[in-house]
């Protein structure tokens, strides 16, 4: 399996809290990716990156803020958490998406109440 | 939106029995993967297929591209247990060759 750690695994947390997700990939691979996997709507893209600093938007992005300051870390955060956030979360890394493919990590259960 | 769009949303089948699943996209695509993902875990990558070609196989995998009518298919023959899963179509644009767009997917159940 690709390198991807993703942490925390699980996390519950009230209404309005911030909070940020982690992911770390040891295949220095220049893109990474949040997802939000809910059911009947399959995965849909948050934000992505393609690079140190280099960020944009994907589908889902209202509420969602990334950050990348090394190759290895994706951060996902959310400024000010709502129920409609409760989700799993997937972090994926790419080589190159013109010929490789997504290696995803293990994912986290966001619970938001 | 170019999000793929999986056909059936669920099927089930006999061991033994040949299981299609298939994809439908909106917009020009560079190339359309198909992932498999097992009950809370995250997705493995299948089989990559790129627009100029029109069959790959791997395996016991076979899946097909037609551009034409912004299709694919994925064909897993002599279906085990063990291929019970979901599966999932992602698109990379041909324009913005950046994103992957995942459809929302086929609940593939094949009964011993």
């Amino acid at each position: 399996d690709a390198g991807i750690t993703q942490s925390p695994r699980h996390k519950v947390t009230e209404t309005g809290t911030p909070v940020t997700l982690r992911c770390h990939q040891t295949e220095n691979h220049r893109y990474m990716y949040w997802y939000r996997q809910d059911p009947g709507h399959g995965l849909r893209l948050i934000h992505y990156s393609y690079g140190v600093k280099d960020t944009d938007k994907g589908e889902v992005s209202d509420g969602y803020s990334v950050s990348r300051s090394k190759t290895e870390d994706f951060l996902l955060t959310l400024e000010s958490a709502t129920s409609s956030q409760t989700s799993v979360y997937f972090c994926a890394i790419s080589e190159s998406p013109e010929g490789s493919p997504l290696h995803f990590g293990n994912g986290t259960r966001l619970t938001v109440t | 939106s170019q999000q793929g769009e999986e056909d059936p949303q669920a099927l089930s089948i006999q061991e033994g029995e040949n299981a299609t699943m298939n994809c439908s996209y909106k917009t020009s695509i560079n190339n359309l993967q198909w992932y498999r993902q097992n009950s809370g875990r995250g997705l493995v990558h299948l089989i990559l297929i790129r627009s100029n070609e029109r069959e790959k196989h791997s395996g016991r995998l076979r899946v097909t591209l037609d551009t034409s009518k912004k299709s694919s298919s994925l064909l897993i023959t002599a279906s085990r247990a063990a291929d019970t899963a979901s599966y999932f179509c992602a698109t990379v644009g041909r324009d913005n060759f950046n994103k992957f767009y995942f459809g929302s997917g086929t609940k593939l159940n094949v009964k011993p």
